[in-house]
């Protein structure tokens, strides 16, 4: 039931680009994204409550495409303190997470 | 401060011996949940609740029991704890989930887990 992120890991060097997947199974309201770095609790990056929404931190963006139950989180000229790991979260009637994607930023 | 709190923060304990983790908010949220957080399997839901006397079960209830009483308190209970149960858990708070979801989940610092 949770959804299905994708890569589960990647590797950058600083300035170069990314894009996190997250699928999921169910129909949802809303996806959320957040991200975690080691020994914190997970931080909110951003909601996205309408289908084809797409919305931006920094150079952090995010879509969802409420048709085929996706969003995906797109990272741009990372810096080092994007490292961590990142989850996407459905709305439904509960808040379900995804398994995580680990991401190193590297100088 | 807007804040949700979890006590205690690190626990070491022994098969059997019944515990509970307290977790309360101050944003007068409807929605809370309890997540445990392994190696690899991400944040997994164990039960929420989306508002008080309404809890429900989530992925991984199993050896675990919730509460809700007030608005503010959600405490997780583990009736006899068992090795398979030593995580990292969370408990996070919203102001409402589903259809008319407004906003983020905000995070207590988490909950250590060990038992022996």
């Amino acid at each position: 039931q949770q959804p299905v992120q994708s890569p589960q890991a990647v590797i950058l060097r600083e300035g170069e680009d990314a894009v996190i997947n997250c699928s999921s199974s169910k129909a949802l309201y809303s996806v959320h994204w957040y991200r975690q770095k080691h020994g914190e609790a997970p931080v909110f990056l951003m909601i996205l409550l309408k289908g084809g929404e797409q919305k931006g931190h920094d150079k952090i963006s995010a879509s969802f495409n409420e048709k085929k139950q996706q969003s995906s989180l797109y990272l741009t000229a990372s810096q080092l303190s994007y490292s961590g790991t990142y989850f996407c979260s459905g709305s439904a009637r509960q808040l379900t997470f995804g398994s995580g994607t680990q991401l190193t930023v590297l100088p | 401060e807007a804040q949700v709190t979890q006590n205690p923060r690190y626990l070491i304990t022994v098969t059997g011996k019944k515990l509970t983790v307290t977790c309360s908010q101050n944003m007068n949220h409807e929605y809370m949940s309890w997540y445990r957080q392994d190696p690899g399997l991400g944040l997994r839901q164990i039960y929420y609740s989306m508002n008080v006397e309404v809890t429900d079960k989530g992925d991984v209830p199993e050896g675990y029991k919730v509460s809700r009483k007030e608005k503010r308190n959600f405490p997780l209970i583990l009736e006899s704890p068992s090795p398979n149960q030593t995580s990292l858990y969370f408990c996070a708070s919203s102001l409402r989930i589903g259809a008319s979801s407004t906003g983020e989940l905000f995070f207590g610092e988490g909950s250590r887990l060990t038992v022996l």
